[in-house]
């Protein structure tokens, strides 16, 4: 069965304060690592996706990186914008192709 | 990106009634869509997957009864909530991609309130 752990559950940065989102998984052979941003009371917006070990792609503060045991989201010089929850889900190469989500990591960057 | 189109996106209903959710893939055909529901400050969890053209499968303790979906065409996936109760009230959320191994898009979701 695959699995998604995130973490830090929680995470309060001060604007412009570094950091980095863990998602740890185990899963059958991946086909693709996905991360996705959640504002309240709307659905996730795709971020990245990562299909193999030593990808990286970015998109303006954000940067996703991918080893055989995990991702990272780094998030460089956050702005109070950026606060949101963001979701890691993977896909495995067994014979499902659900995706399975992580419980999110809530961001908040105070001004 | 791909653009999925979710109606309505907040919705109001008296218990016993039905309400059903419209969602739309706008720039691409969709073989599979999948229909999630998410509690307050918990993840997505996983109602069904819809086929077009077959039957949805539905997730472990999810009633089909209650939870009926429709995927009628590549571009549209429906689902009625049936005779609707408080313990219903929900954000429902649905999801498409353009292959099936790969990312999926989401639409804005529905906040159901079943008074």
């Amino acid at each position: 069965e695959d699995q998604v752990t995130q973490s830090p559950e929680a995470l309060r940065l001060q604007e412009g304060e570094s950091s980095s989102l863990n998602c740890s998984y185990t899963v059958s052979g991946l086909r693709g690592l996905f991360w996705y941003r959640q504002d309240p009371g709307k659905g996730p917006e795709f971020l990245f996706t990562l299909y193999s070990a030593g990808e990286e792609k970015e998109k303006e503060r954000l940067k996703a990186t991918l080893t055989k045991k995990e991702s990272f989201l780094h998030i460089t010089a956050p702005k109070p914008e950026d606060s949101a929850t963001y979701l890691c889900a993977v896909q495995g190469g067994g014979g499902s192709y659900i995706p399975t989500f992580g419980r999110g990591t809530s961001l908040i960057v105070h001004p | 990106g791909a653009v999925v189109s979710q109606h309505p996106s907040r919705v109001i209903c008296k218990s016993g009634t039905s309400v059903k959710i419209e969602c739309r893939s706008l720039d691409f055909q969709a073989t599979t869509m999948f229909w999630y529901r998410q509690f307050p400050k918990q993840s997505l969890m996983l109602m069904a997957t819809s086929n077009e053209g077959s039957k949805a499968t539905y997730e472990q303790g999810v009633e089909k009864d209650k939870f009926l979906i429709n995927h009628a065409s590549l571009t549209l996936s429906t689902l009625t909530v049936a005779s609707a109760h408080p313990e219903d009230s929900s954000f429902y959320i649905c999801s498409a991609g353009k292959q099936v191994r790969a990312e999926a898009f989401f639409g804005q979701g529905t906040r159901l309130t079943v008074v």
